[in-house]
């Protein structure tokens, strides 16, 4: 049973492009959240969803970010018009149902120029 | 909102035991803890719900405080291999069911031969 896959593992970006984040939760999870750790700090919420739902996006930055979780394929963290401060690794964790054990996956470093 | 971990940091030989303390000001529903080494992803230890069930591995132990809202995680004849840096996450009481995560800022713990 593959774990929490997210891809790609290391992404380099300079100021004003798209990022793209790629999460396939744990097979037979249907929920995925996504958090940012900045350097040598803790891991913050940003959003939860469930198939083709958001259920809580009380950590999103209200502009330029935004994710999604459709029916077929992996969760997307989209951030367009990236800034330096954006900068951060961004992990990806599922669970069975909400409120459940997380499994997280190995992570997306984003680094933007 | 964040809750607090103490001590920030330690440092053991091995075979030492040691404390790892969360704290929140706020009523709880669960605290989840992990584990994480330098550039990978948290590994879940074990969780703590409200009215005492607990599910995790054997050789880690923990206590969750309910009226105190306080947990701590106990390592005991510590190994290298427990080197790394100690999260707690905790679930707010009222988001049982959507499992949004608040994490500590870490506890770094070295363990020395």
């Amino acid at each position: 049973n593959a774990g929490v896959m997210q891809n790609p593992r290391h992404l380099v970006r300079r100021r004003g492009q798209e990022a793209r984040l790629r999460c396939s939760p744990m097979k037979g999870h249907s929920h995925v959240y996504w958090y940012r750790q900045l350097p040598e700090e803790g891991l913050k919420f940003m959003v939860y969803l469930q198939k083709e739902n958001i259920i809580d996006e009380s950590g999103m930055p209200k502009e330029r970010f935004s994710a999604e979780f459709p029916k077929e394929g992996p969760s997307i963290l989209r951030i367009q018009q990236v800034v330096r401060g954006d900068s951060a690794a961004y992990f990806c964790a599922s669970s069975p149902t909400g409120g459940n054990i997380q499994y997280f996956g190995a992570g997306t470093r984003l680094s933007v120029l | 909102q964040q809750p607090v971990q103490s001590p920030q940091a330690v440092i053991l030989r091995e075979g030492e035991d040691a404390v790892i303390n969360c704290s929140s000001s706020k009523a709880l529903y669960s605290v989840h803890w992990y584990r994480q080494k330098h550039g990978e992803a948290p590994v879940f230890l074990m969780i703590l719900l409200k009215g005492g069930e607990q599910k995790g591995h054997e050789k880690i132990s923990a206590s969750f405080n309910e009226k105190k809202q306080q947990s701590s995680l106990y390592l005991t004849a510590s190994q290298l291999s427990y080197s790394g840096t100690y999260f707690c996450g905790t679930a707010l009481e009222g988001s049982s069911n959507t499992g949004k995560l608040i994490f500590g800022q870490g506890t770094t713990l070295q363990v020395k031969p």
